[in-house]
C-alpha cells in the first residue's frame, strides 16, 4: 500500500475553471505538503498544512485537510496555463524516522 | 531568501562509472537529505543525514551508494558504479529541525543519465 495517494491521476480543464486534486494516506502525519513539478524540472513546494490545521490558503491555492479520513484536497482556482504541471502530496509520518513520501502525482492541463 | 543549490544539473556518465552528485543545503539547516525520481514515477526517498551520520536510508540506498558532509556547506550522494537503472532526477532537501512540522526545503535537483 502507498502513503500519499493523489487522484484523479490525470485531469483535464479549461483556462478559468477551477482544479481540485485530492490525496489520500494511511498512517499518522505531523503534516502534509504539496509540491507542483514541471515536466522534467525540479520541486516547487506550494503550501503545508500542519495535523492540527483543517484548511489554509495561499493565493489562488487552497488546501484542506481531515485527519480523520485521512484525505487532503488541493483546490487552484482560476485556472491558468501556467498552472499546467504534476502535483504531489507528501506527507511527514508521526513516527522516528523522518522522511517524507510522496504520491504518485496528479497531471494537471489546463487547456486554453 | 535562502535556498538549496545541487550541481551540476545535468550528469551524463558511462555505465560502471562512479559520480558525485553535489548539494549545498541551507545554511543553518541540520537534516540533509536525498531523494529521486525515475522519469513519469514518483519521488522516492534515499537517505536522511543529521549529525555526520546516516539517520534512515531506504532499499534503494545499497552498498553503492554514499554520502559525506566533507565540510560545513557540501552534502554529496556517491554512487560508486552507476547501471543503467540509476538514470533519474536526483534531489537534495534539507530541514532545519525535526520536530511536529519542519517543513523540508528541496532543490532544483540533478538530472542522472547512465548511458
Amino acid at each position: 500500500s502507498q502513503q500519499g495517494e493523489e487522484d484523479p491521476q490525470a485531469l483535464s480543464i479549461q483556462e478559468g475553471e477551477n482544479a481540485t486534486m485530492n490525496c489520500s494516506y494511511k498512517t499518522s502525519i505531523n503534516n502534509l505538503q504539496w509540491y507542483r513539478q514541471n515536466s522534467g524540472r525540479g520541486l516547487v513546494h506550494l503550501i503545508l498544512i500542519r495535523s492540527n490545521e483543517r484548511e489554509k490558503h495561499s493565493g489562488r491555492l487552497r488546501v484542506t485537510l481531515d485527519t480523520s479520513k485521512k484525505s487532503s484536497s488541493l483546490l487552484i482556482t482560476a485556472s491558468r496555463a501556467a498552472d499546467t504541471a504534476s502535483y504531489f502530496c507528501a506527507t511527514d509520518e508521526v513516527r522516528r524516522d523522518d522522511k517524507i513520501i510522496f504520491g504518485k502525482g496528479t497531471r494537471l492541463h489546463i487547456l486554453p | 531568501e535562502p535556498e538549496v543549490t545541487q550541481t551540476p544539473s545535468h550528469q551524463v556518465t558511462q555505465m560502471g562509472q562512479e559520480v558525485i552528485l553535489r548539494c549545498v543545503p541551507i545554511s543553518n539547516h541540520l537534516y540533509f537529505y536525498w531523494y529521486r525520481q525515475i522519469l513519469g514515477q514518483k519521488v522516492e526517498f534515499l537517505v536522511s543525514f543529521y549529525n555526520n551520520e546516516i539517520s534512515e536510508k531506504s532499499e534503494i540506498f545499497d552498498d553503492q551508494f554514499s554520502v559525506e558532509r566533507p565540510d560545513g556547506s557540501n552534502f554529496t550522494l556517491k554512487i560508486r558504479s552507476t547501471k543503467l537503472e540509476d538514470s533519474a532526477m536526483y534531489f537534495c532537501a534539507s530541514r532545519l529541525i525535526l520536530k511536529r512540522g519542519g517543513e523540508q526545503f528541496f532543490g532544483p535537483g540533478t538530472r542522472l543519465t547512465v548511458l
